[in-house]
């Protein structure tokens, strides 16, 4: 089964910190992807990546930034945080196309908080 | 962002009906995903679906491919407790990025 991990479940952070959320998947996935989720938004992407040190903007990159180093390996990073991005923030993980049809296997998610 | 439109929003049933949902899109897709999200958990994928027409179940699930390629339907039948949470559809267009559109969810509420 694919496993897709992220680091903390719960986390509570001030206005201008900066806040980093990791994600790990061990199916060797090229694809990786952020989306936060807020009610009544439904998942909004914010960065992907198809390989390691790529990255592509999603639809609300603004107050992010992702690093991926490694392929297993694909953090979030609020700069400096403020109070309207606290959200749930996802973390999913996909094949390549020739293995499956956009198949995105999700993480449980972090809660953030920020105050 | 583009979204799938994804209806109804909500839905509160006694144990035992029978549950139907339903995608739409404005534009065709060749992949159309169905996905379950139990309360402060991540989504689980439950079924995919490759081809227009294809009706495919998974235990009381079942979901059908759109024949226009623009649609697509989740059945659940005689409901039972731990079907509560929210429903998403995703659809992919066959683009190399493996990005999927979202609906806004069903939120499936049953009364034992």
């Amino acid at each position: 089964d694919v496993k897709v991990t992220q680091s903390s479940r719960y986390l509570v952070k001030r206005t201008g910190e900066k806040v980093f959320l990791e994600c790990v998947q061990d199916m060797d996935h090229e694809n990786m992807f952020w989306y936060r989720q807020d009610p009544g938004l439904g998942l909004r992407l914010i960065y992907f990546s198809y390989d390691v040190k790529m990255k592509e903007k999603g639809d609300i990159p603004e107050g992010y930034s992702v690093s991926r180093e490694k392929k297993e390996r694909f953090s979030l990073i609020l700069e400096s945080a403020s109070t309207n991005q606290t959200s749930m923030y996802l973390c999913a993980s996909s094949p390549p196309r020739t293995s499956g049809g956009g198949q995105q296997y999700f993480g449980p998610g972090t809660r953030l908080t920020v105050l | 962002g583009q979204q799938l439109n994804q209806s109804p929003q909500s839905m509160f049933i006694q144990e035992g009906e029978d549950v139907s949902m339903n995608c739409t899109s404005s534009s065709i897709f060749n992949t159309w995903l169905w996905y379950k999200q139990d309360p402060g958990e991540g989504p689980v994928l439950l079924i995919a679906l490759y081809k227009a027409g294809e009706l495919t179940s998974n235990g009381r699930l079942t979901a059908q491919f759109g024949i226009t390629r623009k649609d697509s339907f989740l059945n659940i039948s005689a409901s039972i407790p731990s079907d509560v949470g929210i429903y998403f559809c995703a659809g992919h267009d066959g683009g190399g990025a493996q990005k999927l559109v979202f609906g806004q969810g069903t939120r499936l509420t049953i009364n034992p």
